[in-house]
């Protein structure tokens, strides 16, 4: 059972675009909500995260807006430059009991063409 | 702050043979380390989470006599990979908690394993 669900599975923007990438998940103890960017042969890398009492987070041109309702929220990259080309992964937390175990969605690949 | 040492980033072995990869908070002390293994194109997926001087609780499905995880220190995780067969070529990460930081995890930079 997938608990957390990532569309698209890829994603082609021209420069300057706004992809948008979405996540929903199912568990509602989740309660730390994280983007990871990968680039080929490394390890993901903290972009943004946001955690249920906010609707929704920006640092810099990355928004994550989240609907805590309909257990879903997204990330928004603006102005996208080609040097976001990489693979995004959305992923859920449940505290402390669980370790901070992280539940991660499959994946976009993102190619921004310049 | 929070950096995560993995190594080596890249090996290539002989079937038959067992592979030690080294995880290693580099400024924080991590009570807990995650390993996950990637294949191309495809998510994460956790193999197993060790607690230092404790035994390594897997997930299902991960075979622990295959994939010995040690987490001796504060500071370092190894994970074994026994009597490597071709089907463990993989890509894998460790990712390590730092109590004191609002993440719950930070990751290294993988260890590309390929067994021939």
């Amino acid at each position: 059972q997938q608990q957390v669900k990532q569309s698209p599975q890829s994603l082609i923007v021209q420069k300057g675009g706004i992809p948008i990438i979405n996540c929903a998940y199912e568990n509602t103890a989740f309660d730390y909500f994280p983007w990871y960017q990968q680039f080929p042969g490394k390890g993901p890398a903290l972009l943004i995260a946001i955690r249920p009492d906010v609707s929704e987070k920006k640092e810099g041109r990355f928004t994550i807006s989240f609907n805590k309702s309909a257990k879903q929220f997204s990330l928004h990259i603006m102005d996208s430059q080609p040097g976001d080309s990489a693979t995004y992964f959305c992923a859920a937390s449940i505290p402390r009991g669980s370790n901070y175990k992280l539940t991660f969605g499959k994946g976009t690949l993102l190619t921004v063409n310049p | 702050g929070a950096v995560v040492s993995q190594h080596p980033s890249w090996v290539i072995c002989k079937s038959g043979t067992s592979v030690k990869i080294e995880c290693r908070s580099l400024d924080f002390q991590a009570t807990t380390m995650f390993w996950y293994r990637q294949f191309p194109k495809q998510s994460l997926m956790l193999m197993a989470t060790s607690n230092e001087g404790s035994k390594a609780t897997y997930e299902q499905g991960v075979e622990k006599d295959k994939f010995l995880i040690n987490h001796a220190s504060l500071t370092l995780s190894t994970l074994t990979v026994t009597s490597a067969h071709p089907e463990d070529s993989s890509f894998y990460i460790c990712s390590a908690r730092n109590r004191y930081s609002n993440q719950p995890q930070h990751f290294g930079d993988g260890t590309r394993l390929s067994i021939l």
